[in-house]
């Protein structure tokens, strides 16, 4: 079973903090890992996508992939109360003929003003 | 860019009657699309892989008799719910990989909401 792993929180931060989600994974192989945010009642928007080793930054947004750790991270920097939302950790991986996404649990974060 | 459209994004209907819903990729093409269920406070449920021009995949424990899948061209993919019920009332979202490789991220649709009375 390939699994994917997320502290399920609440997060709770005041705005203009750092907020910082974590994710590690259990299929060695995969190769493409993405952060997607979910609003209360909304579907899923693409916020990441990392590929390689390292920091990727994006505006307020960096992820961070170790795949010797097998962990991928969010920060969000100066966190604002429309950042609060449901973060989903996402790894493509290999299922028959296709490649689809492992879902983590997700993330609630809270941003207090 | 990416962008993904989801029709109804409400249905309302009474039990036994069945259900389309519509998911079209805008500005882009996307040989496989994917259709999820997700239910109140839970995570993301995969139902089942379509390619375009092919069968749709389904997941385990996702009847394929019950929920029919369509991929007929590379910006369209329906998913019908026949003789639904309520224990189908759900929120249905699909999503859709372009072409350019299967490392590529999902682009999600804005969902459909379905009540079965």
């Amino acid at each position: 079973q390939k699994e994917v792993e997320q502290n399920s929180g609440p997060l709770s931060v005041p705005e203009g903090a750092i907020a910082s989600l974590n994710c590690t994974y259990s299929d060695r192989g995969s190769q493409s890992f993405f952060w997607y945010r979910q609003y209360s009642g909304k579907s899923p928007e693409l916020i990441m996508s990392i590929y390689s080793n390292g920091d990727k930054e994006d505006g307020r947004f960096t992820a961070q992939l170790n795949k010797a750790s097998q962990y991928v991270s969010l920060l969000i920097r100066d966190s604002q109360p429309s950042d609060s939302a449901t973060y989903l950790c996402a790894v493509n991986v290999a299922g028959g003929s296709n490649y689809k996404l492992t879902f983590g649990k997700g993330t609630l974060l809270t941003v207090n003003p | 860019g990416a962008v993904v459209s989801q029709h109804p994004s409400w249905v309302i209907c009474k039990s036994g009657t069945s259900v389309k819903i519509e998911c079209r990729s805008l500005d882009f093409q996307a040989t496989t699309m994917f259709w999820y269920r997700q239910f109140p406070k839970q995570s993301l449920m995969l139902m089942a892989t379509s390619n375009e021009g092919s069968k749709a995949t389904y997941e385990q424990g996702v009847e394929k008799d019950k929920f029919l899948i369509n991929h007929a061209s590379l910006t369209l993919s329906t998913l019908t719910v026949t003789s639904a019920h309520p224990e189908d009332s759900s929120f249905y979202i699909c999503s859709a990989r372009s072409a350019f490789g299967s490392n590529q991220p999902q682009h999600f649709g804005d969902g459909t909401r379905l009540s079965i009375l």
